[in-house]
């Protein structure tokens, strides 16, 4: 059964800074890989997404590495802002039959950027 | 294009009673799924529809189904509601094909007394 897990589970760091935040997953057989941002009672807004051959994604300020055969993802967040203050998830979707379709979420690293 | 949509926004239940939550795809997705999600934890997988049929599911109750329709839209259903089914239910819908890229609605939250 795969699991998914987030360390630290709370961060908190000075603007300007740069975010490191991980994810662990246990079964390397993955589709792929999705990196989430969520606020406060909201939706979850899609930051990268990283299929299983690839080894890293980026989008402007936000870098996402993906190392199936040790089971982990580190999203990177350059030179942070107070808006990047959110609670952030990783997913991962399996490919065995009986997890087809089973999307497995992280339970997050809430993170605070301090002015 | 069009995101992912989900109504009610907030819902109030007595244990018992059953509810009826609505999700409308993002154009041009033919896949569905719907997530639970309790305060503080991450989402919990429910199941998945594409082309309106059941294809994944979690380790959800029989209590809780769902439709995908011929547009793509989707309904959850829960049945005999406790309180422990109080929680965020996300929709989430992306193409089956392809990179499989999942785009989220705002979500409903459900509270159950």
């Amino acid at each position: 059964k795969q699991e998914v897990t987030q360390i630290p589970a709370a961060l908190s760091v000075p603007e300007g800074e740069n975010l490191v935040l991980n994810c662990s997953f246990t079964d390397s057989a993955i589709y792929n890989l999705q990196w989430f941002r969520q606020d406060p009672g909201k939706g979850l807004t899609s930051l990268l997404l990283i299929q299983s051959s690839q080894r890293e994604q980026t989008s402007g300020r936000l870098n996402a590495s993906l190392d199936k055969s040790s089971g982990r993802s580190t999203l990177y967040i350059a030179a942070s802002q107070p808006g990047d203050s959110a609670t952030y998830l990783c997913a991962v979707r399996g490919i065995a039959t009986d997890s087809w379709g089973k999307f497995q979420f992280g339970a997050g690293t809430q993170v605070v950027v301090t002015p | 294009e069009t995101g992912v949509t989900q109504s009610p926004t907030h819902l109030i239940k007595t244990r018992g009673q059953q509810v009826t939550l609505r999700c409308s795809s993002q154009s041009g997705h033919n896949t569905v799924s719907w997530y639970q999600q309790a305060l503080g934890q991450g989402p919990q997988f429910i199941f998945q529809y594409y082309r309106e049929e059941e294809n994944g599911r979690g380790n959800f109750p029989p209590r809780f189904s769902g439709l995908q329709f011929p547009n793509y839209s989707s309904e959850l259903n829960v049945n005999a509601l406790e309180l422990d089914d109080s929680a965020l239910y996300l929709c989430a819908s992306s193409f089956m094909t392809g990179g499989y890229e999942q785009y989220f609605g705002p979500g409903t939250r459900l509270t159950v007394t």
